[in-house]
């Protein structure tokens, strides 16, 4: 199984700044990688596809970068409404689709 | 809009039967791909089975193969998930989500939540 971890677990970081999450693959996803938000009791939301691409109504402080193993979902600016749980999710190994663990965003 | 509402989820005892359904509006349901996902409580995302647009492909993960079964009615635009010889680990909130073009998960519902516990 293709097996995707995340770093690190919980961040805190303050309104207003940047936040850098870290996705690693164990091996290469050729560039299918996704990035999800997910809030207490909701469901997850798109955010990036395609590891860079940024899903529709997405704001342009999420951005999203990296190849092969090693991908960061970037949050420039933080805002309130920001603090969640990220995931990353490879689509290369279809349809065994495998999530990371999620990292918390949480205020600092 | 496109909207994905589950329901079906409950408490069950080990060894009993649920079935969830998903019910989708705002697209052509026929076009698209669908997935039930799962997440334990306070635990992450796992893929639970996949149906391709006609039902002809059928997937499942292997934790759930013989006793779970997908399946999908595209005149009621409905999405099903028949759970047997159900499991404590079993337990988690299930999602329905539809797969984009490129396969990766760009709607999901609300979610259902499945207990198994005596």
């Amino acid at each position: 199984e293709l097996v995707m971890t995340q770093s690190p677990a919980t961040l805190s970081v303050s309104p207003g700044e940047r936040a850098t999450l870290s996705c690693r693959a164990s091996q290469s996803v050729n560039g299918k990688l996704a990035w999800y938000q997910q809030k207490p009791g909701q469901a997850p939301r798109l955010l990036i596809y395609g590891a860079s691409t940024r899903a529709t109504g997405i704001p342009a402080r999420f951005s999203g970068s990296g190849s092969g193993t090693e991908f960061t979902l970037t949050i420039s600016g933080l805002q309130s409404e920001d603090f969640a749980v990220y995931y990353c999710q490879q689509y290369n190994n279809w349809p065994m689709y495998t999530f990371g663990q999620g990292t918390k965003l949480e205020i600092k | 809009e496109v909207q994905l509402v589950e329901s079906g989820g409950g408490l069950v005892q080990p060894g009993g039967s649920l079935r969830l359904s998903c019910a989708a509006s705002g697209f052509t349901f026929s076009s698209h791909e669908l997935n039930w996902v799962r997440q334990a409580p306070g635990e992450g995302l796992e893929w639970v089975s996949y149906i391709s647009g006609s039902g002809s492909t059928i997937l499942y993960r292997d934790s759930v193969k013989g006793r779970f079964t997908i399946s999908r009615d595209n005149a009621k635009n409905s999405l099903y998930l028949q759970m047997n010889s159900l499991r404590a680990e079993d337990t988690a909130v299930y999602y329905c989500a539809r797969l984009a073009d490129l396969p990766y998960f760009d709607s999901w519902g609300q979610g259902t939540l499945v207990a198994v516990s005596a």
